[in-house]
């Protein structure tokens, strides 16, 4: 069965800092990959997605990821990080079949100080 | 907006008790899904439908747990006899804009 790893449960970072989030997967397939962020009280919203193509995808709101194959990786980046970026974030894969399920990563609280 | 309806925002009910949740997605698919997320958890998958047909169970919806969908469009997800370990927030969700568009979710609190 697919599972997914997110290696930060919490982080904390200072305005203008740079941002990364780890996210492997294991998976014997070909795989999407995506992105989703939970806002305080909010819904689950995607931030972006990977199907195929340039490994390098960018979403909303400047974040970027990068998917490495080799590693079972989908990184998700941010140059500078904003207050309003402070929420939740879930990586999510499912296979590259139709609409197939989503199985999520535990998910990574991200708080930042103004 | 998000897409997809669900109803209610929030229900706290006594241990025991049987609960019923709706979703309803604003534009059409054959597919919809339902997830369960608990505190420091990500979403994770109960079961989906094609149309009218629960193609799919996962092993944590357990017989007290039922979902239908009717005429293939709104989705309701029922709970018999309610145990406090089902206390989480319950998701549905559709395939759209070359992703999964969530509900807001019902959050359930079984006291």
């Amino acid at each position: 069965a697919q599972s997914v790893s997110q290696h930060n449960h919490h982080v904390i970072l200072s305005e203008a800092a740079s941002l990364e989030l780890g996210c492997n997967y294991s998976y014997g397939g070909t795989v999407n990959l995506f992105w989703y962020v939970q806002y305080p009280g909010q819904h689950l919203q995607l931030l972006l997605k990977y199907f195929s193509g340039d490994p390098l995808v960018k979403g909303i709101k400047g974040f970027e990821a990068e998917f490495i194959k080799s590693k079972f990786s989908f990184n998700l980046r941010k140059p500078s990080v904003q207050w309003s970026d402070t929420a939740e974030y879930f990586c999510a894969v499912n296979l590259n079949s139709g609409y197939s399920t989503l199985t999520f990563g535990k998910g990574t609280m991200l708080l930042v100080s103004p | 907006d998000t897409g997809v309806s669900q109803d209610p925002r929030h229900k706290i009910t006594k241990r025991g008790q049987n609960v019923t949740f709706r979703c309803d997605p604003i534009s059409e698919h054959n597919r919809l899904y339902w997830y369960r997320q608990t505190l420091g958890q990500g979403p994770e998958f109960l079961t989906y439908f094609q149309n009218e047909a629960q193609l799919e169970k996962s092993r944590l919806l357990s017989d007290r747990f039922s979902a239908e969908r009717p005429k293939g469009s709104f989705s309701t997800l029922e709970i018999q006899r309610t145990e406090q370990g089902d206390s989480a927030m319950y998701l549905c969700a559709i395939p759209r804009l070359g992703g999964y568009t969530f509900g807001s979710g019902t959050r359930l609190t079984v006291v």
